[in-house]
């Protein structure tokens, strides 16, 4: 089985300063890895994804997130947000072999002026 | 994109009544749905593994004679919550994998369930 740890539950930035939310995992399996954004009152959206290959993973809308296999982490970062980036988002695992996820607690992210 | 509905969007029901949630994958098939509960504040979790033609797998702990999981059809899911309480009231959130693919999942707006 696998879990999912996400340090932050809550962060506030300010318009166009960067932004970093942590996620560690556990698993004793080899693991894909996801990172979904929740904005309000709808779903959840996948933002980007690590299955294999490169370690770092970049979305269209300027996230990005690196595997770091040593340190079971996989942290999304952007350098600049929007005021439309304010949401919930989720890290999540999933076993290489299997298609069942398990989610952090989720971070929401308030992006102020 | 690939979408996923959820029907109804909200729904308040009396105790020990019963209330049926729809999951739909609207334009491609999904072998593969899976229902998870939302607290607030908290994360989702997964109550059951649903497949087409078959019985749905749940997880520990989820009683699977109160929260009946139909798979009829590789566009549609139900959740119903059998004999339901105030403390069945949360958020309902379906997901459904793309049979073309290994590992996606996507998922629905959500049901917020309200048991008085």
């Amino acid at each position: 089985a696998q879990s999912v740890t996400q340090l932050d539950s809550q962060v506030p930035v300010f318009e166009e300063a960067p932004v970093e939310l942590r996620c560690n995992y556990s698993s004793s399996v080899s693991v894909y890895l996801f990172w979904y954004v929740q904005y309000p009152n709808q779903g959840l959206q996948l933002l980007l994804k690590y299955l294999s290959g490169s370690t770092l993973v970049k979305s269209i809308n300027g996230f990005e997130a690196e595997f770091n296999k040593s340190q079971t982490s996989f942290h999304l970062r952007k350098p600049s947000v929007h005021i439309s980036d304010t949401a919930e988002y989720f890290c999540a695992v999933s076993g290489s072999n299997d298609y069942k996820l398990s989610f952090g607690a989720g971070t929401t992210v308030t992006v102020r002026a | 994109g690939a979408v996923v509905s959820q029907h109804p969007s909200r729904v308040i029901c009396k105790s020990g009544t019963s209330v049926k949630i729809e999951c739909r994958s609207l334009d491609f098939q999904a072998t593969t749905m899976f229902w998870y509960r939302q607290f607030p504040k908290q994360s989702l979790m997964l109550m059951a593994t649903s497949n087409e033609g078959s019985k749905a797998t749940y997880e520990q702990g989820v009683e699977k004679d109160k929260f009946l999981i139909n798979h009829a059809s590789l566009t549609l899911s139900t959740l119903t919550v059998t004999s339901a309480h105030p403390e069945d009231s949360s958020f309902y959130i379906c997901s459904a994998k793309d049979r073309r693919s290994s590992y996606e999942q996507y998922f629905g707006p959500g049901t917020r369930l309200t048991v008085t």
